[in-house]
């Protein structure tokens, strides 16, 4: 039973490249968390999908974020024309439905030089 | 917003001792939840408990138990028998459970823990 698979688990981009993380639900989980951890910090909220729908993106930047969770295939975070203090661990979590723990992924860590 | 404190950047624990970690919390709701997660160098996030706030009974998981005191908002983590494997950063976080409330997460800034052979 797979648990949170995200990939890459490391990026390194270019101030100006875009970053596309990839994150895959637990078997039988429809509901995806984002949070960033910036370095001695704890996790912030993103964005919260479920299939095909934003739910809550209090959480993300107004500019050069995005986020979604298709019907088919992985939920994609995308982070345009990165800038160096966009580096950081991201990590994505997911559940079943409402009111359940999240588990969470390994995390990608982004550098950006 | 709900806001979570963890007051103790660092702690230590001798091996097959005791150690105890601190978080409060601010909120205005009475439904909810609190949650230890453990995040070793590795960097992968852990579930180590899970409190939910209707619940007066602490939870329990072997050797990890917590002090839940919901008129304080005080939710501290109890590690008995500290073995080396748990060191790692520990944060607490909060959740709404309520209708219409977020789904989010809130995490403290973490606590550090040593052990010490």
């Amino acid at each position: 039973n797979a648990g949170v698979m995200q990939n890459p688990r490391h990026l390194v981009r270019r101030r100006g490249q875009e970053a596309r993380l990839r994150c895959s639900p637990m078997k039988g989980h429809s509901h995806v968390y984002w949070y960033r951890q910036l370095p001695e910090e704890g996790l912030k909220f993103m964005v919260y999908l479920q299939k095909e729908n934003i739910i809550d993106e209090s959480g993300m930047p107004k500019e050069r974020f995005s986020a979604e969770f298709p019907k088919e295939g992985p939920s994609i975070l995308r982070i345009q024309q990165v800038v160096r203090g966009d580096s950081a661990a991201y990590f994505c979590a997911s559940t079943r439905g409402r009111e359940e723990t999240q588990y969470f992924g390994p995390g990608t860590r982004l550098l950006v030089l | 917003a709900q806001t979570v404190t963890q007051s103790q950047p660092e702690m230590s624990v001798q091996e097959a001792e005791t150690v105890t970690l601190s978080c409060t919390y601010d909120t205005s709701e009475s439904d909810y939840y609190l949650f230890w997660y453990k995040q070793p160098p590795s960097r992968q996030m852990i579930l180590v408990i899970r409190q939910e706030a209707y619940k007066q009974q602490n939870a329990t998981e072997n050797r990890f138990s917590v002090n839940f005191q919901k008129a304080a908002k005080s939710f501290s983590l109890k590690i008995s028998d500290s073995q080396l494997g748990d060191a790692a950063m520990y944060f607490c976080a909060y959740r709404s459970a309520g209708q219409g409330g977020s789904e989010k997460l809130v995490f403290g800034k973490g606590t550090k823990l040593t052990v010490n052979p």
